[in-house]
């Protein structure tokens, strides 16, 4: 089966915290590309990041780090210095290249930062 | 930038009616896409579209459903008769290739009464 965890449903955290958000991932394939979006109250969905299956590098952007691990099916997302700005939810998704396949989102996990 | 859009941004019809949802993707975008979003929930695919047809397409996308690319620029989606559990945010979306990052327009909230 394709598909996306995000165990975390809701998280709140106080501003300047760091915060972590979970995706865990299943794929039978070996090259596919992992994304997040970003979904703030305004409701428009964001890029984030792209991802590929045979890149393990960890990546930061800013204040944003992303940790892939192939060994954990994991795509986690850091937030460092949470700022009220980064309120939204927070999608992680998955593409397999087997095919005209489409993006396939996890539930999301909303994030609330409190000044 | 360019980007997506999605016209209107909230459309309200009652039971029965048919609407039709419409997009300009990027423009040297090839691939193009619909999803939905019931409130509070996950972002569902619906299809994708690709040289002029339907690539691939969800069990949501039924019979009622149907995406067309009449001209160069725009991409619609239609319901021919909508059903209160139609009633969600619709997401278009394209990319320049198959892999590549989906671009988002901000969605049209179609409401079903």
């Amino acid at each position: 089966a394709q598909k996306v965890t995000q165990a975390q449903t809701e998280i709140s955290v106080v501003e300047k915290e760091d915060v972590t958000l979970d995706c865990v991932y299943e794929t039978r394939d070996t090259t596919y590309y992992l994304f997040w979006y970003k979904q703030p109250p305004s409701g428009e969905l964001v890029f984030l990041i792209r991802r590929n299956s045979f890149d393990e590098q960890n990546e930061i952007s800013g204040r944003y780090s992303w940790n892939f691990q192939k060994s954990t099916s994991s795509f986690n997302f850091t937030i460092t210095a949470s700022q009220v700005v980064d309120s939204a939810v927070y999608f992680c998704a998955l593409i397999w290249n087997s095919g005209n396949t489409p993006l396939v989102f996890g539930k999301g996990t909303r994030l609330s930062v409190i000044a | 930038e360019p980007e997506v859009t999605q016209t209107p941004s909230h459309q309200v019809t009652q039971m029965g009616q048919e609407v039709i949802l419409r997009c300009v993707p990027i423009s040297n975008h090839l691939y193009f896409y619909w999803y939905r979003q019931i409130l509070g929930q996950k972002v569902e695919f619906l299809v994708s579209f690709y040289n002029n047809e339907i690539s691939e397409k969800s069990e949501i996308f039924d019979d009622q459903f149907s995406v067309e690319r009449p001209d160069g620029s725009n991409f619609t989606l239609k319901i021919r008769s909508t059903k209160l559990e139609d009633s969600a945010m619709y997401f278009c979306a394209s990319s320049r290739e198959q892999n590549s990052p989906l671009h988002f327009g901000n969605g049209t909230r179609l409401t079903v009464t």
